[in-house]
């Protein structure tokens, strides 16, 4: 079973600071996906990367997938309050359908 | 569209009691599963299943069995509840590999 570390687990920083957090394994993954959750709510999709080095873009958001499919990283620039949740990572093994997470990262933004 | 329903929303059992959680969705996806979070734990899958007829354990399977009733209807139940079970529960589905999970709110499950 792979097994996605994702830090910090914890993270405070005031409006307008930017941050990274991390998702790494020591599995390969063939996609590997972000998810934002809110209080009292299911995960919601940010985004998906799929092939290694790859980089996305989501207006203040970038992703990034490493080269081995390993580990990726996502950073905010700007936080705004808006930004605040617990962030997910999930990844799929091959074409295998087990999407496994990571324990997420409790992101506050403070204003 | 309602997309992902689970009911109910909210649940107290007492240890050794039984009960069903429910899952429906309107989209016609093929994928459906069953995770749990806990605090500090991230989401754990229970149990998942790939396509209609077909049902396999995740990480923590453990105390739960499922039915894939239907392509819309997958159900999650737990024989005999224990307090370890306390948690919240979430149904999932995906039209296909590589496409996002959709979530359904969630069951709120506290055993005493």
């Amino acid at each position: 079973t792979q097994l996605l570390e994702q830090s910090p687990q914890f993270l405070s920083i005031q409006e307008g600071e930017n941050l990274t957090v991390y998702c790494n394994s020591s599995s390969v993954f063939s996609s590997l996906q972000w998810y934002r959750q809110e209080p009292g709510e299911g995960p919601v999709l940010l985004v998906t990367v799929v092939t290694g080095g790859e980089v996305k873009k989501l207006k203040r958001l970038t992703f990034q997938f490493g080269d081995a499919r390993k580990d990726s990283s996502l950073h905010i620039t700007a936080a705004q309050t808006g930004d605040t949740g617990l962030y997910l990572c999930a990844g799929a093994e091959g074409s295998n359908y087990k999407l496994t997470f990571g324990k997420g990262t409790l992101l506050t933004v403070n204003p | 569209n309602a997309g992902v329903t689970q009911t109910p929303k909210f649940q107290v059992l007492k240890t050794g009691q039984s009960m069903t959680l429910q899952c429906a969705q309107d989209m016609n996806h093929n994928s459906m599963y069953w995770y749990r979070q806990d605090p500090g734990m991230g989401l754990r899958l229970i149990y998942y299943s790939a396509s209609e007829g077909t049902t396999d354990k995740g990480e923590v399977p453990n105390g739960y069995n499922v039915s894939r009733l239907n392509k819309r209807e997958f159900s999650l139940r737990l024989e005999s509840a224990a307090p370890s079970q306390t948690s919240v529960y979430f149904c999932a589905t995906l039209l296909g590999f590589g496409s996002p999970l959709h979530f359904g709110n969630g069951t709120r499950l506290t055993v005493t």
